[in-house]
């Protein structure tokens, strides 16, 4: 059973323009939500993380929503760069220190 | 301040035998925690040691698994390898308190033939 779910494998956008990812989770009991961004032979890096106390975080281009009642997070880039094509994981924890993570969405920055 | 180490990089072994993988992580963090990372399927949460002992486990058969030790370095071990193993092998390392971001190596890539 899927707890974090990234349905859209992958996504193009035009460079300077938002990039917006979509995570969905179905644990209730998650606390803490991360965004992670991986480059092809290299490990995930970490990006940005919000606690369930928020709804916003912000860190530079980067900000992530959270929407509880919906379950639903979303990572938006702005404005995009040729160096944010990668793969973006979405992750989440239920405070006992396992972190869950998505399959991930293939993110195209087009000149 | 030195990332988490993973070695080896690459490694190819055959249907049957067993491997071990090393990571070391950051200096100071005392949780370690393994994934494995295959097409398709996203990162698959094996395991997680603090302070040696495992502090959470996923689904994964018991061919797989792990130790830390007390300098926080840990080991994975895979026996009796099967094809479905090839994966790349990521280790993270945390401080372990709550919260706390993983932070990850460069993964081992494993070959099973």
């Amino acid at each position: 059973d899927q707890q974090v779910k990234q349905n859209s494998p992958s996504l193009s956008v035009q460079e300077g323009r938002i990039s917006i990812l979509n995570c969905d989770y179905t644990n209730s009991m998650f606390d803490y939500f991360l965004w992670y961004k991986k480059y092809p032979a290299e490990g995930p890096t970490f990006l940005i993380s919000i606690s369930s106390i928020k709804d916003k975080n912000e860190d530079g281009r980067f900000t992530v929503f959270l929407n509880k009642s919906a379950k639903h997070l979303s990572l938006h880039i702005v404005p995009s760069q040729p160096g944010d094509s990668a793969v973006y994981f979405c992750a989440a924890s239920a405070g006992d220190d396992k972190i869950i993570f998505g399959k991930g969405t293939r993110l195209h920055i087009l000149p | 301040k030195a990332g988490v180490t993973q070695t080896p990089r690459y490694l190819i072994k055959t249907r049957g035998q067993q491997v071990t993988l090393s990571c070391s992580p950051i200096s100071g963090h005392r949780s370690v925690s393994w994934y494995q990372q295959t097409p398709g399927q996203g990162l698959q949460f094996l395991f997680e040691y603090f302070s040696e002992t495992q502090r959470n486990k996923g689904n994964f058969p018991g061919r797989f698994s792990g130790r830390q030790f007390s300098n926080s370095r840990s080991e994975m071990n895979v026996s009796t390898l099967e094809l479905g193993d090839s994966a790349l092998y990521l280790c993270a390392s945390s401080s372990g308190l709550e919260d706390s971001p993983l932070h990850f190596g460069n993964g081992t890539r494993l070959t099973v033939t």
